[in-house]
This record gives structure tokens, C-alpha cells and sequence, in this order.
């Protein structure tokens, strides 16, 4: 069963540039999860989705950034005219659904994105 | 809302020394506790959880109990390895979270730990 996937593994955008960053999760788990690694920094959670749904977006700033997660496909998380303060590692982790609800659940994270905006 | 300190690092050990990362939380209800390790350019794995009060996780020799009455979860190794060098991160999951942020993990800073031959 592989892990979870995330490509690209580096990205490098130019300030106004958008990013698109992906995520499959792995096999038969139905949920995901964004967080930000800024460096020197522990991870701060973005926004948590389920097929077709976003469930809890409140880590994600106002502006410029969205998610989705379709009923095929990979998840996406894209930001819009990006700055250089978004750069930074992207980490997408997926979790199966089983009973007890998502405090129950594993969260199994991908290798992540880097994103280094110039 | 929901938080966890850890102990300053970095983190510099010989190897087969002793090791305690220190973690405490806040959280009111009952969260679930869990130790994360990255290792340089990759992703985060699970290292070990505990998901009730008194419950203790271990894995790889590492090991760590969850003390509701201190609200720590104290990662500890009796003896340390070089392939050990990694950055640790302490999360929870839960307690106070409310609704439907039950699923999202709140982490610490993280410590970096590097093993000396």
C-alpha cells in the first residue's frame, strides 16, 4: 500500500505566481489534512477535508489560498499570487474514517512540498 | 484553544546516552497525545501514541506515558542510536478542539536531537 503521495516534491514560483500543490492520500482513506512547516517552526495546520467537503478551514489564511479534495482525484491546495512569505514546506496527511471519529484516527503525512517563492 | 510546549534544543547526545524530550499540553477533556519524527528532507512519521490518560506508547525503544495529572507526554530512550538524529515533534489531537476540529493536530516546535558517534 503505497503512502501518501505529494508532487511536486520542490516548487519554485516567482512573486504573483500561483502554486498548485497536490496530495493523493493513500488507499481507502478519505480524509485530509494541510499543514505549514515555516522554517525554524513546527507544523501549524491548515485546513481539513473530506471527499467534496472542506470540514474545518480555520488555519487557513483569508485570502489567496484554497483546498479542495473532489471525488476523483487528488487533493489540491493552491495559492494565488503568492509572496515570499509563503514559502515553505506544504505537508498533506490522509487518515482512514473508522469509528470513535477523527480523535481516533492516524494521521499518516506525505514527504511534503517546498515551496521557495523568489 | 488547544497548545503544547517542548523543551528547547537542539539536542546533542553520544551515542547510547540517556534521552528525555520534555512535553506538556493544554487541553481540557481528553486528548489524544502523539509523538512525530522527521528525518532530514522528509515527512513526518508517527513515532508513537497514547490515546487515554496512563497509557503508555512505545516504539523503536522509545517510549512515552500520558500524565493527565501533569499534562506531559515525555519522549525517553534508554539509549540512543546516530540514526536517532531527527527532529521530534510533540502533537495532540482533540480535547477542547470542539466540533468538527476534532480531526486537526496541534503540534509543538519541535526539538532537534543530533546523536554523536
Amino acid at each position: 500500500n503505497a503512502g501518501v503521495m505529494q508532487n511536486p516534491r520542490h516548487l519554485v514560483r516567482r512573486r504573483g505566481q500561483e502554486a498548485r500543490l497536490r496530495c493523493s492520500p493513500m488507499k481507502g482513506h478519505s480524509h485530509v489534512y494541510w499543514y505549514r512547516q515555516l522554517p525554524e517552526e513546527g507544523l501549524k495546520f491548515m485546513v481539513y477535508l473530506q471527499k467534496e467537503n472542506i470540514i474545518d478551514e480555520s488555519g487557513m489564511p483569508k485570502e489567496r489560498f484554497s483546498a479542495e479534495f473532489p471525488k476523483e482525484g487528488p487533493s489540491i491546495l493552491r495559492i494565488q499570487q503568492v509572496v515570499r512569505g509563503d514559502s515553505a514546506a506544504y505537508f498533506c496527511a490522509s487518515s482512514p474514517r473508522i469509528s470513535g471519529g477523527p480523535v481516533r484516527e492516524t494521521q499518516y503525512f506525505g514527504p511534503g512540498t517546498r515551496l521557495l517563492v523568489l | 484553544g488547544n497548545s503544547v510546549t517542548q523543551m528547547e534544543g537542539p539536542v546533542t547526545l553520544s551515542e547510547e546516552a540517556f534521552l528525555t524530550i520534555n512535553c506538556t499540553y493544554t487541553a481540557t477533556g481528553y486528548p489524544s497525545l502523539f509523538w512525530y519524527v522527521q528525518y532530514p528532507g522528509e515527512g513526518l512519521q508517527l513515532l508513537l501514541k497514547a490515546t487515554k490518560a496512563d497509557d503508555k506508547g512505545s516504539n523503536k525503544g522509545f517510549e512515552a506515558t500520558y500524565r493527565k495529572e501533569t499534562t506531559s507526554f515525555h519522549l525517553e530512550k534508554g539509549s540512543v542510536q546516530v540514526s536517532d538524529s531527527a527532529v521530534y515533534f510533540c502533537a495532540l489531537k482533540g480535547g477542547n478542539a470542539g466540533g468538527t476540529s476534532y480531526g486537526k493536530l496541534t503540534f509543538g516546535q519541535g526539538t532537534i536531537l543530533t546523536v554523536h558517534p
